[in-house]
């Protein structure tokens, strides 16, 4: 069974660009979580999809969308990008239906962002 | 206030050894979920062993083991017969039961080195 599938691995974009990044979690699965992670604040939560609709929203601006198609695929944009958006960004899919506090999240490769 | 707390920074191991892992966590949520991930340097987060709240006996999986201690608000990992390719970095994270958002809240990580 494949596994989470972050496309692209690398980005780099220069500062006031706009980024989309996609994700298919595994198969089967509908629900589908964002995650910033930073060397300076750790892994911090940006939103989950279930549904097509957003359940749930982390503290950062509304620079960071994200949306999700009816085969549960996920794309994530961050629009004029500031230096401060370089991070790892990490796609995740859960089976539970919806999401709970007893479902694990299984993680992507993650698509590694550079603002320059 | 912190809610997942891991007070290692780096812990060092030799090959074939057991090793501990700590994470502390704060909740008043009587529901809740704690998983420990790895993350070796390709980035990908992968999901190593969850223990539930309401769970009587401590998670196993394989070589990995969960040391839960409701009362002392503790969950450590333990990893037994250490290899070098569990070099890596480990969170601890939680998520709660209350309310409807399911997000996983990371700790800072613990940065394991085995060493042959």
């Amino acid at each position: 069974k494949a596994g989470v599938t972050q496309t692209p691995r690398y980005l780099i974009k220069t500062r006031g660009q706009q980024v989309t990044l996609s994700c298919s979690p595994i198969s089967g699965h509908r629900s589908v979580s964002w995650y910033q992670q930073t060397p300076g604040q750790g892994l911090q939560f940006l939103f989950e999809y279930f549904s097509e609709t957003q359940r749930n929203k982390g503290n950062f601006p509304g620079r960071f969308s994200g949306r999700q198609f009816s085969n549960s695929r996920s794309e994530m944009n961050v629009s004029t990008l500031e230096l401060g958006d370089s991070a790892l960004y990490l796609c995740a899919s859960s089976l539970s239906f919806p999401s709970s506090y007893n479902s694990p999240l299984h993680f992507g490769n993650g698509t590694r962002l550079t603002v320059t | 206030a912190q809610k997942i707390t891991q007070t290692q920074p780096g812990m060092f191991v030799q090959e074939k050894e057991a090793v501990t892992l700590d994470c502390t966590y704060d909740t008043s949520d009587p529901s809740y979920g704690l998983f420990w991930y790895k993350q070796p340097s390709s980035g990908e987060m992968i999901f190593l062993i969850y223990q539930g709240s309401y769970d009587q006996q401590n998670a196993t999986e394989g070589r990995y083991s969960l040391n839960f201690q409701k009362a002392r608000k503790s969950a450590n990992l333990v990893i037994s017969a250490s290899q070098l390719g569990d070099s890596a970095m480990y969170f601890c994270a939680m998520r709660e039961g209350g309310g409807s958002n399911y997000k996983l809240t990371f700790g800072k990580g613990t940065l394991l080195t085995v060493n042959p």
